[in-house]
C-alpha cells in the first residue's frame, strides 16, 4: 500500500517558474525523502529531511516537512527543461526494517 | 552510473516461464531492496535483504523470491509469469541508517 501521496499527479510550468509539489503521509516517519525519476529510468535520490527536521536545502531543492500535518514539499526553483521529471517521496518509518515506501508521483514538465 | 548494477536491463519472455533478475549493490552496501513498477501499482516494495538475511516482505506474490549471496550480491526470481508481471524491476542499496538510497536503473520484463 502506499504511504505517501503527491499533490498535484501532474504539473506542467515554463522555463524559470518554480515548481512546487507537495506529499503527504500517512503514519509517523523516521524520515522522508524525494526521489526523482526520468522516464523509464532509474530513480536518483535528491533530499532527505529527517522527521526532527523542519526545512533543507540543496541547491535549487527546498524541502520542508511537517510532522503535525504529516506533510512535506519540494520547491524546484528557477526550474529547467531538465528538471522534467516524475518527482517522487517516500518515507521511512521508524518500526522494523528501513524499507523506502513510495507515493503515486508528481509528472513535472518544464516548457521551454 | 550510480554504482547499482542491474541485469538484464531488458527482458521478454512467455507467460508460464521463469526468469531471474540480478543486483549487484553500490560497494559497501549491505542492504539491497527490490520494487517492482507497474503503471497502475506504481512503486511497490517486494523485499529486502541485509547481509545476506531476509530483512522486510513487502507485497511480493508466492511465485517470486529472492536471495542475497555472500558477495551481497542479489537475484529476484520470478516464476510462472504472467501478463501482470510485465514491469519494470528496481533494485536499490543502501548503506548506513538515515541516508538516501541508490537504485540500479532497472530491468523492464515483458511478458507475452
Amino acid at each position: 500500500s502506499q504511504q505517501g501521496e503527491e499533490d498535484p499527479q501532474a504539473l506542467s510550468i515554463q522555463e524559470g517558474e518554480n515548481a512546487t509539489m507537495n506529499c503527504s503521509y500517512k503514519t509517523s516517519i523516521n524520515n522522508l525523502q524525494w526521489y526523482r525519476q526520468n522516464s523509464g529510468r532509474g530513480l536518483v535520490h535528491l533530499i532527505l529531511i529527517r522527521s526532527n527536521e523542519r526545512e533543507k536545502h540543496s541547491g535549487r531543492l527546498r524541502v520542508t516537512l511537517d510532522t503535525s500535518k504529516k506533510s512535506s514539499s519540494l520547491l524546484i526553483t528557477a526550474s529547467r527543461a531538465a528538471d522534467t521529471a516524475s518527482y517522487f517521496c517516500a518515507t521511512v518509518v521508524p518500526q522494523g526494517a528501513q524499507k523506502l515506501v513510495f507515493g503515486q508521483g508528481t509528472r513535472l514538465t518544464i516548457n521551454p | 552510473d550510480s554504482g547499482v548494477t542491474q541485469t538484464p536491463k531488458h527482458l521478454i519472455t512467455a507467460t508460464g516461464q521463469r526468469v531471474t533478475l540480478r543486483c549487484s549493490p553500490r560497494s559497501g552496501d549491505l542492504s539491497v531492496y527490490w520494487y517492482q513498477q507497474s503503471l497502475d501499482q506504481g512503486l511497490q516494495f517486494l523485499i529486502q535483504y541485509y547481509n545476506g538475511e531476509e530483512r522486510a516482505k513487502g507485497n511480493i506474490l508466492e511465485r517470486f523470491s529472492a536471495q542475497q549471496f555472500p558477495d551481497l550480491h542479489s537475484e529476484l526470481n520470478l516464476s510462472s509469469l504472467e501478463l501482470g508481471d510485465s514491469a519494470l524491476y528496481f533494485c536499490a542499496s543502501s548503506g548506513l541508517l538515515g541516508y538516501g538510497y541508490t537504485f540500479g536503473s532497472g530491468t523492464r520484463l515483458t511478458v507475452v
